[in-house]
C-alpha cells in the first residue's frame, strides 16, 4: 500500500530556532501534499496544501512566513517552522494523494512531535 | 465554524459490544466521507469511506451508514475488541480541486475487556 514517511518523528528545539520536517511518499508520486497540525486531544487542522512545483496554498490564519513549505519533487514536501516559539509546539502531520487520483484517499505520515523550549 | 460535527467525544464499550459514532455535516458539496483511526503518537489511517450514492458500506466489522437527506453519517464497529481502542475521526471532502479533507473533532474509543 501507499506509504508516507515523515521525518523526524520527534524534535525538540530552542525558542527562536528553525525546524524542518520532511514528508516523503515512498512508493508513489504525489502532486499534492497536505500539512496538518494537531493539538493534544483535538482534531487535525489543515494548515496548507503543498503543490509540486508551485507555491503552497495556506489556510486562513496560518502565517506563510512562519510555516515555510517547499514541494520540490513529486515525492518530497518540507515544512519549516521558522523562529519557533513554545506555542508552536504541536503534532504536525503530512498527507499525500496518489498523483492524478483526485478522488483517492489520503495517506498520512506518522507525524512529527515538535516541542519548543 | 465546525463543518463536520462528531459525537460523542469519548466512548466506552465492553468487549463484544457495538461502538457507534455519529457525524453530521453542513456543506452539501461534500461527496466523500472517510473515517480514520488514529493510535497515540501515530498519524491517522483510513479505515473505511463512503460516497453519498450509497446508504451503507460494510467492511468486516466496520459499517458506515449514510443519510444524505439528513446530512448525517455514522460508524458502527461490531463485536468491538480492545485492539479497537483508538481515536476515530470522521471527515468530509468534495471532489473538486485538491479535495481538502475536513475532520470532525474525534471520538476516543475505549473497549474494555
Amino acid at each position: 500500500g501507499a506509504v508516507v514517511s515523515q521525518h523526524p518523528s520527534r524534535v525538540i528545539c530552542k525558542s527562536g530556532t528553525s525546524v524542518k520536517i520532511e514528508c516523503r511518499s515512498l512508493d508513489f508520486q504525489a502532486t499534492t501534499m497536505f500539512w496538518y497540525r494537531q493539538f493534544p486531544k483535538q482534531s487535525l487542522m489543515l494548515m496548507a496544501t503543498s503543490n509540486e512545483g508551485s507555491k503552497a496554498t495556506y489556510e486562513q490564519g496560518v502565517e506563510k512566513d512562519k510555516f515555510l513549505i517547499n514541494h520540490a519533487s513529486l515525492t518530497l514536501s518540507t515544512l519549516t517552522v521558522t523562529s519557533a516559539h513554545p506555542e508552536d509546539s504541536s503534532f504536525y502531520i503530512c498527507s499525500a494523494r496518489l498523483r492524478g487520483h483526485y478522488n483517492s484517499p489520503l495517506h498520512f505520515g506518522n507525524g512529527t512531535r515538535l516541542t519548543v523550549t | 465554524q465546525q463543518q463536520v460535527k462528531q459525537s460523542p467525544q469519548s466512548l466506552i464499550v465492553q468487549k463484544g459490544g457495538i461502538s457507534i459514532i455519529n457525524c453530521a455535516y453542513e456543506n452539501t458539496a461534500f461527496d466523500y466521507f472517510p473515517w480514520y483511526q488514529q493510535f497515540p503518537g501515530k498519524g491517522p489511517a483510513l479505515l473505511i469511506a463512503i460516497r453519498p450514492d450509497v446508504s451503507e458500506k460494510k467492511e468486516g466489522r466496520f459499517t458506515i451508514s449514510f443519510n444524505k437527506s439528513a446530512k448525517q453519517f455514522s460508524l458502527h464497529i461490531m463485536d468491538s475488541q480492545p485492539g479497537d481502542s483508538a481515536t476515530y475521526f470522521c471527515a468530509a471532502a468534495n471532489s473538486g480541486g485538491y479535495q481538502k479533507v475536513t475532520f470532525g473533532i474525534g471520538t476516543k474509543l475505549q473497549v474494555i475487556p
